[in-house]
């Protein structure tokens, strides 16, 4: 089946400062892809939807200054947690549509100290 | 997207098939019904989908009742690999196409 690659897989970081999270598809090229935030214990609330080319579209509630997503190429998108702080300390995980099928990321694990 | 309920834990004895329940009653006629599965600290696994029809594959078996508002995925020999929360998820195949996840069933296969 198609692969979803990220990176980091974890990563710590300090209060105040910015992460970015790759998210690719390896296999196939994806003009969608999907961003999704996991907090312990609850299920995947979906942040983000990046279109290759164009500006993503944002859930309600979702502040897009902050969490900025970049979809430059039709394997690559990356999500930026600008100004992080411990309240975005979660899971978060990308997907890449191919056809008709979503097949998600392993996931980046994102610590703010 | 039609919303989904779905009991929040069930245990099943390793070996023995796990049937774990899923209940749309306002899907459209156009939804499809998504089976995911997530193991603890990674990204959610595709199992299976259907839109009316019984399907099987290699991993589990999707049965969606005639009249489409529930549907039940079988794990015809659950392994303690098994072990994960399950999501059933019913949309669109056209259009958005984002995937809304519940909260899922959290399965426990025990030896």
């Amino acid at each position: 089946g198609a692969v979803v690659s990220q990176h980091p897989s974890r990563v710590i970081c300090k209060s105040g400062t910015s992460v970015k999270i790759e998210c690719r598809s390896l296999d196939f090229q994806a003009t969608t892809m999907f961003w999704y935030r996991q907090f312990p214990k609850q299920s995947l609330m979906l942040m983000a939807t990046s279109n290759e080319g164009s500006k993503a579209t944002y859930e309600q509630g979702v502040e897009k200054d902050k969490f900025l997503i970049n979809h430059a190429s039709l394997t690559l998108s990356t999500l930026t947690v600008t100004s992080a702080h411990p309240e975005d300390s979660s899971f978060y995980i990308c997907s890449a549509r191919e056809v008709n099928e979503q097949y998600f990321g392993p996931g980046t694990r994102l610590t703010v100290t | 997207d039609a919303k989904t309920t779905q009991p929040t834990s069930m245990d099943c004895a390793e070996g023995r098939a796990a049937n774990l329940p899923c209940n749309h009653s306002t899907i459209s006629g156009n939804e499809y019904v998504y089976w995911y599965r997530q193991i603890h600290s990674q990204g959610p696994q595709y199992i299976i989908h259907g839109l009316k029809n019984n399907e099987t594959n290699e991993m589990a078996s999707l049965i969606i009742t005639e009249d489409r508002k529930s549907s039940t995925l079988i794990l015809p020999h659950a392994t303690l690999r098994d072990t994960a929360v399950y999501y059933c998820i019913v949309h669109i195949i056209q259009g958005a196409q984002k995937l809304v996840f519940g909260q899922g069933t959290r399965l426990t296969i025990n030896p």
